[in-house]
């Protein structure tokens, strides 16, 4: 079965970190690009980042630039997002997603998403 | 930036079609994808690439995208089909969603 794992979510005070992980089964990981997309409580999707088949190259959203960084370890079958120096507005559920084949595509998979929460 | 426009909200009757429609600029020229998230769920991809339909989602669903409006269409609505609906570009390696659209059938 094609399956997106997320964990590592939490409670974390502002100005804090966070890693959050996805685990990938179930397909060739190291074949497709994958992103990090967010909601925040009663809202909407927000995209916030992505990462090539093998890390070459990663995209992000402004608001999370310098503060976050994505990572993959593809022998591992894992997708990772290093948020640092957290703010209230970045406390969403955050899911990890797979891209279609075709680059730049659809998400066609999606994890059950881990939360994140930033409050003092 | 690129800017996705969705309806807050569409209500259809039982049975009848609904359509929810997701403005942007020139988006004809884009690929438009739609997700379904029903309360407590993740996402769901129901329409890829403008118009293509993902193994599982019924042929009730379809897509269109042209000038500067892309619609999902829903035929012959059903209480199920009850959810909040997304559509995504891309543009210039960002990713854009629209604001979601929720669906009622009454």
């Amino acid at each position: 079965e094609v399956q997106l794992v997320e964990s590592g979510g939490g409670l974390v005070q502002p100005g804090g970190s966070l890693r959050l992980s996805c685990t990938a089964s179930g397909f060739t990981f190291n074949s497709y690009w994958m992103s990090w997309v967010r909601q925040a409580p009663g809202k909407g999707l927000e995209w916030v980042a992505k990462i090539k088949q093998d890390g070459s190259e990663k995209y992000y959203v402004d608001s999370v630039k310098g503060r976050f960084t994505i990572s993959r370890d593809n022998a591992k079958n894992s997708l990772y997002l290093q948020m640092n120096s957290l703010r209230v507005e970045d406390t969403a559920m955050y899911y990890c997603a797979r891209e279609e084949w075709l680059h730049p595509g659809a998400f066609d998979i999606w994890g059950q998403g881990t939360m994140v929460t930033v409050s003092s | 930036s690129y800017e996705l426009t969705q309806p807050l909200s569409v209500s259809v009757a039982l049975g009848q079609t609904a359509r929810i429609t997701c403005g942007g600029n020139n988006i004809g020229s884009k690929n438009v994808h739609w997700y379904q998230q029903k309360p407590g769920q993740a996402p769901v991809l129901a329409i890829y690439r403008d118009s293509n339909r993902p193994s599982g989602i019924p042929e009730r669903f379809s897509g269109s995208n042209s000038g500067n409006t892309a619609t999902l269409t829903i035929s012959r609505a059903q209480a199920g089909d009850e959810a909040d609906y997304y559509c995504q570009v891309w543009d210039s390696n960002t990713g854009v969603f629209g604001g979601g659209t929720k669906l009622t059938v009454l």
